[in-house]
């Protein structure tokens, strides 16, 4: 099966300039994350997408980010306007809850798109 | 997700096998323990997961201490591709749909 798919790979923009980050999950996965890895630290979740719902935003800064998942298959990350410290790489993923549970649902992630502000 | 402990890295030689500790103290009785890793400039991949019973792939076997308080990741014959963060995390509970990743891991291996 195909992977999580993300673009662009590298992204370098001045602060308080927009940019934006486009994921395709995986064909039939219901659930879409958006995670942000910033250097030498694990990745922290941002935003998680059941279908085209949003039940977990609690870590999104929305004073500046902005997330959609249209149709319940691709998703948009934004983020306007960016500050020095959004330099990061943001990693999309994607996984099939079958029954409700996230537990049990391994996670798949694409290769992120490495953000620079400067 | 309940704590997980992880050595900061671990060295390997290729061809041998390498068992890799973590230790979750706290986990409940529902929590998933899942193994990721991740290799240079790429996303986490899944590699294994299990609750009780230990647990095989084609990747790797997961060895779930009978109390629960720590499992080891087990990579058979270490390759150089092998060499990445390994994440050990304990899935359940409020932490439903996020996973929470620590530090890891660092494996290198030597050829």
């Amino acid at each position: 099966e195909a992977g999580v798919v993300q673009s662009p790979r590298y992204k370098i923009i001045e602060k308080k300039q927009p940019v934006a980050f486009w994921c395709n999950p995986i064909s039939g996965h219901n659930t879409l994350y958006w995670y942000r890895q910033n250097l030498g630290q694990g990745p922290e979740l941002l935003i998680r997408y059941e279908n085209e719902e949003a039940v977990d935003d609690s870590q999104l800064p929305k004073d500046r980010f902005s997330a959609e998942r249209l149709k319940g298959v691709d998703s948009t990350l934004k983020i306007q306007p960016a500050e020095l410290g959004d330099s990061a790489v943001y990693l999309c993923a994607s996984s099939l809850d079958q029954g409700g549970s996230s537990y049990n649902s391994p996670l798949h992630f694409g290769n992120g798109t490495r953000l620079t502000v400067t | 997700d309940a704590k997980t402990t992880q050595p900061n890295s671990m060295e390997s030689n290729e061809e041998e096998p390498v068992h890799l500790p973590c230790n979750h103290s706290t986990i409940s009785g529902t929590d998933y323990i899942h193994w990721y890793r991740q290799l240079p400039s790429q996303g986490p991949e899944y590699v294994i997961h299990g609750l009780t019973s230990n647990v095989n792939n084609r990747m790797a076997s997961l060895a779930i201490a009978e109390d629960r308080k720590s499992s080891t990741l087990i990579l058979h014959r270490a390759t150089l591709r092998d060499a990445a963060v390994y994440y050990c995390i304990a899935h359940g509970g409020t932490s439903y749909g996020k996973l929470t990743f620590g530090q890891g891991t660092i494996l290198t291996v030597h050829p």
